[in-house]
């Protein structure tokens, strides 16, 4: 089964850090471009972070640049995001998202993990 | 507030057929990047529902179909069942390849 299972979400205060991970299985990691997504309460979803299928190619949202950083390691099949000082409106739940083969969109997405920062 | 407007909320009986909308701009949709279309049940992962505006994914049953013009796009769901009651979401691109997305349309099954 194609699989993605984020972990790594919980409570921390403005300026702390997380991070966040994404288990891949049922497919070939290695091939597939990724995203981060998220999506705060109450609101529509919102563009992260992607990563090319060899890490080489990596662009960030305006809001997040300088504070996450995305990586990837494709012999664990593993994505990750570096969250640093975190701000009270990165509040929110965070996906992880497959990019399908173009024309696809994401076509695979995991259940999210939240991530709350608060004092 | 979201790149892509969509109306906040649709309804309609079983049987019925309803339309969502999702307008963005010469930015985006009418720039020419395809918009997808995403079905979103709360706690659980969303599912891709139309892919490069009017095409389904395998499994996906032709209840559902997207279209796009200019700077907007629509998905129609005809034959309404108590199960598609969730979020929709359309989603694009922009001239920087950021993915964009809609605030989200909630669909009642009266």
């Amino acid at each position: 089964e194609v699989q993605l299972v984020e972990s790594g979400g919980g409570l921390v205060q403005p300026g702390g850090s997380l991070r966040l991970s994404c288990a891949a299985s049922g497919f070939s990691f290695s091939s597939y471009w990724m995203h981060w997504v998220r999506q705060a309460p109450g609101k529509g979803p919102v563009w992260v972070s992607r990563i090319s299928s060899d890490g080489s190619i990596i662009t960030y949202a305006d809001s997040v640049k300088g504070r996450f950083t995305i990586s990837r390691d494709n012999t664990k099949n593993t994505l990750y995001l570096q969250m640093n000082s975190l701000r009270a409106e990165d509040t929110a739940v965070y996906y992880c998202a497959r990019k399908g083969p173009s024309p696809y969109g994401l076509d695979v997405w995991g259940q999210g993990t939240t991530v709350s920062v608060s004092s | 507030q979201s790149v892509l407007t969509q109306p906040p909320s649709v309804s309609g009986a079983p049987g019925q057929r309803v339309t969502i909308s999702c307008t963005g701009s010469t930015s985006n949709i009418g720039a020419g990047y395809d918009v997808h279309w995403y079905q979103h049940l709360p706690g659980t992962a969303p599912k891709l529902l139309i892919y490069a505006n009017s095409n389904r994914p395998s499994g996906v049953p032709d209840r559902f179909s997207g279209s796009k013009s200019g700077t907007s796009a629509s998905l129609a769901i005809t034959g309404l069942r108590a199960d598609d009651e969730a979020e929709y979401y359309c989603q694009s691109s922009d001239s920087s390849l950021s993915l964009v997305f809609g605030g989200g349309t909630k669909l009642t099954v009266l």
